[in-house]
């Protein structure tokens, strides 16, 4: 079983949809998380970090849950620019950074 | 503006090449990094560096090694290239934060083909 899992997609959506994507992580000590965006053909940048209490950025909502063991990310009023894959990532103990394998999003006019 | 470069866009060697694979920072961060992406898989790590002349075995090492003399600079050798070894290697650097965890900045990537 991967350590971090999400839905490969890709997901096609129009533009000014909500569109939520969820990741599981399989290891409870995990300290830290994150989304990263990562345009084709480009490096991932990061695109926020996800807290307990949950947090938003502008139309980009971050939620975890430690309990399951999962985190989602939530994009309203989709743009056209908002197509990319959005990794998510883990960091446990020490150095370990641990990127699920990315969810693809299509924005459509 | 943080920066981290890699030497190579595109790269094209013949099975059994030792290879070369250059990343410099300009940000004077502790902790550099080599990943490895391929369809499906996502980001692998193969090696990481705390410090000069550091290393540590990431996820995948067999096949590589690393090198780190100068803070700013992080190399990735392939003693002898495999077709196996194709893949997109992306450089990163980091500055951790106690406690917050880190951010990672990437290179543009190496696309690396061996033939």
């Amino acid at each position: 079983r991967k350590e971090v899992e999400q839905d490969p997609g890709p997901f096609n959506v129009p533009e000014g949809a909500t569109v939520a994507f969820n990741c599981t992580y399989s290891n409870s000590a995990s300290q830290s998380f994150f989304w990263y965006r990562q345009d084709c053909r480009k490096e991932p940048k990061l695109l926020m970090s996800v807290y307990s209490s949950g947090n938003e950025d502008g139309r980009f909502t971050a939620q975890l849950n430690r309990a399951s063991q999962y985190i989602s990310l939530l994009i309203r009023d989709s743009k056209l620019s908002d197509s990319a894959t959005y990794l998510c990532v883990t960091l446990g103990g020490g150095f370990k950074t641990i990127f699920g394998a990315g969810t693809r999003l299509f924005v459509k006019a | 503006d943080v920066k981290v470069t890699q030497s190579s866009r595109y790269l094209v060697k013949r099975t059994g090449e030792k290879v070369f694979l250059e990343c410099v920072q300009d940000m004077d961060h502790e902790n550099m990094f080599w990943y490895r992406q391929d369809p499906g898989l996502g980001l692998r790590l193969i090696y990481f560096s705390y410090d000069v002349k550091m290393k540590e075995k990431g996820d995948i090492p067999e096949g590589y090694s690393v090198s780190r003399e100068k803070k700013e600079r992080f190399s990735l050798i392939l003693e002898s290239a495999s077709t196996n070894q194709t893949s997109m290697y992306l450089c990163a650097s980091s500055l951790l934060q106690a406690g917050t965890g880190e951010k990672l900045f990437f290179g543009s990537g190496t696309q690396l083909s061996v033939l």
